[in-house]
């Protein structure tokens, strides 16, 4: 079976400072890697994923994320951050050949600051 | 591409009344979707998952008679609450399954339904 841990429930930043979402998988099998973002009272989005090749993955908000296989983490990073990245960020996992079957972490709630 | 419908986006109903959620699937074809729960500060976690022309598969401690999913179409699965009751309120959430590109690597989710039992 697969798990995922979030380490932080919470994160609080204040505006322009860079930040640190932590993330670790465990898996006896091959696993897809994921960071969805949710917005209060909507659905999730995709921020990036993880499939195979380079570790370091990039979203196109400035989000990246290096996945560390001996140390089954997949953390989440931004250099800054803004207002509008104050979120709930969920880091998943899904075993390759398993069909998009997710299972999440417990989240963290990213609050931004001015 | 890939959008995933939900409707209705929010519900209120009666303590004992039945209510029908709707997922669809607008530009490709799935034929697996997901349900998950949410409950308020909580994550996501996995109730089924609907394969077009057979019966769902519950994860345990779900109960299959309360929670009917009818994946009827490729681009149709729905999720009935029957008899709900207050502790059914929740965030329900559904994703769909990419195919035909043989790695079905992405989930895509609707925007998801709250449901309210009063």
């Amino acid at each position: 079976a697969q798990s995922v841990t979030q380490l932080d429930s919470q994160v609080p930043v204040f505006e322009e400072a860079p930040v640190e979402l932590r993330c670790n998988y465990s898996s006896s099998v091959s696993v897809y890697l994921f960071w969805y973002v949710q917005y209060p009272n909507q659905g999730l989005q995709l921020l990036l994923k993880y499939l195979s090749g380079s570790t370091l993955v990039e979203s196109i908000n400035g989000f990246e994320a290096e996945f560390n296989k001996s140390q089954t983490s997949f953390h989440l990073r931004k250099p800054s951050v803004h207002i509008s990245d104050t979120a709930e960020y969920f880091c998943a996992v899904s075993v390759v050949g398993g069909y998009n079957k997710l299972i999440f972490g417990a989240g963290t709630r990213l609050a931004v600051h001015p | 591409g890939a959008v995933v419908s939900q409707h209705p986006s929010w519900v209120i109903c009666k303590s004992g009344t039945s209510v029908k959620i709707e997922c669809r699937s607008l530009d490709f074809q799935a034929t697996t979707m997901f349900w998950y729960r949410q409950f308020p500060k909580q994550s996501l976690m996995l109730m089924a998952t609907s394969n077009e022309g057979s019966k769902a598969t519950y994860e345990q401690g779900v109960e299959k008679d309360k929670f009917l999913i009818n994946h009827a179409s490729l681009t149709l699965s729905t999720l009935t609450v029957t008899s709900a009751h207050p502790e059914d309120s929740s965030f329900y959430i559904c994703s769909a399954a990419t195919i035909g590109t043989g790695m079905n690597t992405e989930a895509f989710f609707g925007q998801g339904t709250r449901l309210t039992v009063v």
